[in-house]
């Protein structure tokens, strides 16, 4: 089955760190494009960067809300990607996804999300 | 950046009624290949995003026909032909024309 698993999500303090997982199966995750997007408790979904693949030099990009504080990686031996947070702040907290870039650019496989909260 | 803007925000819509949802771009989201690069997504609640319709008018594998898309440039519309119960939840548009990637604000879709 094709799939994407986050795993990693907790309660942290403002400030702190936390380092999210995203595990692929059903597909060549090599070759895939990840992409990360968060959706806060009542909101919408926002997009917060991607890493592309192997072939493309792993070249990443992100928001400007999360520059300087996010950084996304890959380990194509282990099929997974990871979402690095640092000096997390209330408004982070999110249900945050990791999804594939997929055919015409769509974001075509989702995960199911894993919940972030950062409080004191 | 460019700001994607969905209306309304709010849709109830009767079992069996059409439905149409709006989003509009701030640039045109017509790529140089002919193709315009918004994507349709329904997050059914308590769900992930699931992808819909693809370059403004595609639909995805094993989407009903019921669902449509439609539009150019700057100015899309999603349609339901007929809404059925499962089609309850928050709708999105998303350019992926250039990054960063952004996505409208939602319009929930619920049964009167």
């Amino acid at each position: 089955e094709v799939q994407l698993v986050e795993s990693g999500g907790g309660l942290v303090r403002p400030g702190g760190s936390l380092k999210v997982s995203c595990a692929a199966a059903g597909f060549t995750f090599r070759g895939a494009p990840i992409h990360w997007v968060r959706q806060a408790p009542g909101k919408g979904l926002e997009w917060l960067g991607r890493i592309k693949r192997t072939g493309d030099g792993y070249v990443t990009a992100y928001a400007a809300s999360v520059e300087g504080r996010f950084a996304i990686s890959r380990d194509d031996s282990e099929n997974k990607a990871y979402l690095q947070m640092n000096s997390l702040k209330s408004e982070d907290t999110a249900v945050y996804y990791c999804s594939r870039l997929g055919d015409h650019d769509t974001l075509d496989i989702w995960g199911r999300g894993t919940m972030v909260t950062v409080s004191s | 950046d460019i700001l994607m803007t969905q209306s309304p925000l709010s849709l109830p819509v009767s079992p069996g009624e059409p439905a149409s949802i709006s989003c509009r771009s701030t640039r045109s989201l017509l790529h140089s290949n002919g193709k315009n690069y918004l994507h349709w997504y329904l997050q059914k609640p308590g769900q992930s995003p699931q992808l819909l319709i693809y370059l403004a008018s595609n639909r995805a594998s094993g989407v009903p026909d019921r669902f449509s898309g439609s539009g150019s440039d700057t100015d899309f519309t999603l349609r339901i032909a007929r809404v059925e119960a499962e089609d309850v939840g928050l709708y999105y548009c998303m350019q992926a024309l250039q990054l960063p990637v952004t996505f409208g604000g939602g319009t929930k879709v619920e049964i009167k």
